[in-house]
């Protein structure tokens, strides 16, 4: 019973072209969601974040949007580098985080010359 | 600033015995998790403790898993006795609390044989 689905285990963009990884929740008890990149041999790093009272946030390259009646957010990488090839995953939480994050199973994203 | 960190990086042991990661928080951070990840299940919350209390520890397979936080600066997470499908990386976070975001140390990678 996974309660964050990251469907696409792995995502291939072309360097200089938008990324968008997507994210679907099923507790509608979350009111915080994270994305966090992690490289091999190294933990999970955080990304950019969001609260359930706002629908958009921006960070440089990267935004986070959120539908919360469809229970789905997604991240845009704008525009793809090199360097965000990685695997992406998306969290989401009670209390603000306080709780603890859910994180769904990750995507892979590859970043093509 | 130091980061998460964790001891030791890899574990290799044979199937019952007892196994011991160890986590120092980031100095001045009141909450501590730890996380499992396996390709089958992605990051699990296996237990988390705030002001070195644990608070939820249902995320915590069975029995043979334990956890302590003796003081701010330090955890545990033991496996005994351990068995092949334990096998995993381990990682501890901590964070500030509330919207605050996770910090995570670069793992243990376990392999019980």
């Amino acid at each position: 019973d996974q309660q964050v689905k990251q469907n696409s285990p792995s995502l291939s963009v072309q360097e200089g072209r938008i990324s968008i990884l997507n994210c679907d929740y099923t507790n509608s008890m979350f009111d915080y969601f994270l994305w966090y990149k992690k490289y091999p041999a190294e933990g999970p790093t955080f990304l950019i974040s969001i609260s359930s009272i706002k629908d958009k946030n921006e960070d440089g390259r990267f935004t986070v949007f959120l539908n919360k009646s469809a229970k789905h957010l997604s991240l845009h990488i704008v525009p793809s580098q090199p360097g965000d090839s990685a695997v992406y995953f998306c969290g989401s939480g009670t209390g603000g985080g306080a709780d603890g994050l859910t994180f769904g199973k990750g995507t892979h994203l590859i970043i093509q010359p | 600033d130091a980061g998460v960190i964790q001891s030791p990086r890899h574990e290799v042991t044979e199937m019952g015995q007892e196994v011991t990661l160890r986590c120092k928080p980031i100095s001045g951070h009141n909450s501590l998790f730890w996380y499992r990840q396996t390709m089958m299940r992605g990051l699990e919350l296996l237990i988390y403790f705030n002001n070195n209390v644990p608070i939820d520890d249902s995320g915590m397979p069975e029995d043979r898993f334990s956890a302590k936080m003796p003081n701010a600066s330090f955890s545990t997470l033991k496996i005994q006795p351990s068995e092949p499908r334990d096998s995993a990386v381990y990682f501890c976070a901590s964070s500030r609390g509330g919207h605050s975001p996770l910090h995570f140390g670069n793992g243990t990678r376990l392999t019980v044989t």
